[in-house]
């Protein structure tokens, strides 16, 4: 069963601190892995995204990487913002060939940066 | 449109009534789905339409709910005879089939009192 699993649920660290978010993933064949940012009361947006070849990449302070072996990506934040309190979602797409592009959804870890 | 678009944004209802929420995907992506958020909660699957397939109905959590989509237009999400656990965010995202990509909408806020 396809399934995309984050760890942990919610987190709450001081402003400055770094963090690092899970997921982990059953999805096979994999195509590739997007991790979103939802801001409260809005609609998720795109972070990043990786795909089977690549194990490390950077958008500012964020950092993905991917084990495609292990089937575990995660998102590490440095020196948190109170702007970065926000639930972040894990997306990973099967190969088209098999399930026509499916993107699995992650339920999410909520993210609380404190002052 | 140039976005996915969700009505309403806003939705208060009394325990009971039915309530029908729509999404607009953005033209031509053929793959749409519905997740819901409670309050605190994570994202929650509740059905994928791709194309003209049979939707993944999976996620749907009792009889109450379903949801329609002709072709690769607008979908329906309809919950009858709401109950106070249906209270949550009910989100919708399209994309294109075979990309990786997926476009959310802002959501509509449920709320059954």
């Amino acid at each position: 069963k396809n399934q995309v699993e984050q760890s942990p649920q919610s987190l709450i660290i001081l402003e400055g601190k770094n963090c690092t978010l899970q997921c982990n993933y059953t999805v096979s064949p994999f195509s590739n892995l997007r991790w979103y940012k939802q801001d409260t009361g809005r609609g998720p947006v795109s972070l990043t995204i990786m795909t089977f070849s690549e194990n490390t990449k950077s958008n500012g302070r964020y950092t993905a990487t991917l084990d495609a072996d292990t089937k575990q990506s995660s998102l590490h934040i440095t020196a948190s913002q109170l702007s970065d309190s926000a639930s972040y979602i894990c997306v990973v797409s099967a190969d088209r060939g098999s399930t026509l592009g499916r993107l699995y959804f992650g339920r999410g870890t909520q993210l609380t940066v404190w002052p | 449109g140039a976005g996915v678009s969700q009505s309403p944004s806003n939705k208060v209802t009394e325990k009971g009534k039915d309530v029908e929420l729509r999404c607009d995907p953005i033209s031509g992506h053929t793959a749409l789905y519905w997740y819901r958020q409670r309050l605190g909660q994570g994202l929650e699957f509740l059905i994928y339409f791709q194309g003209n397939s049979a939707p993944d109905k999976s996620g749907l959590p009792s009889d109450r709910f379903s949801a329609e989509r002709t072709g690769e237009s607008v979908s329906t999400l309809t919950i009858q005879r709401t109950q106070q656990e249906d209270s949550a965010v009910y989100l919708c995202a399209s994309s294109l089939t075979g990309h990786t990509e997926a476009f959310f909408g802002q959501g509509t806020r449920l709320t059954v009192v």
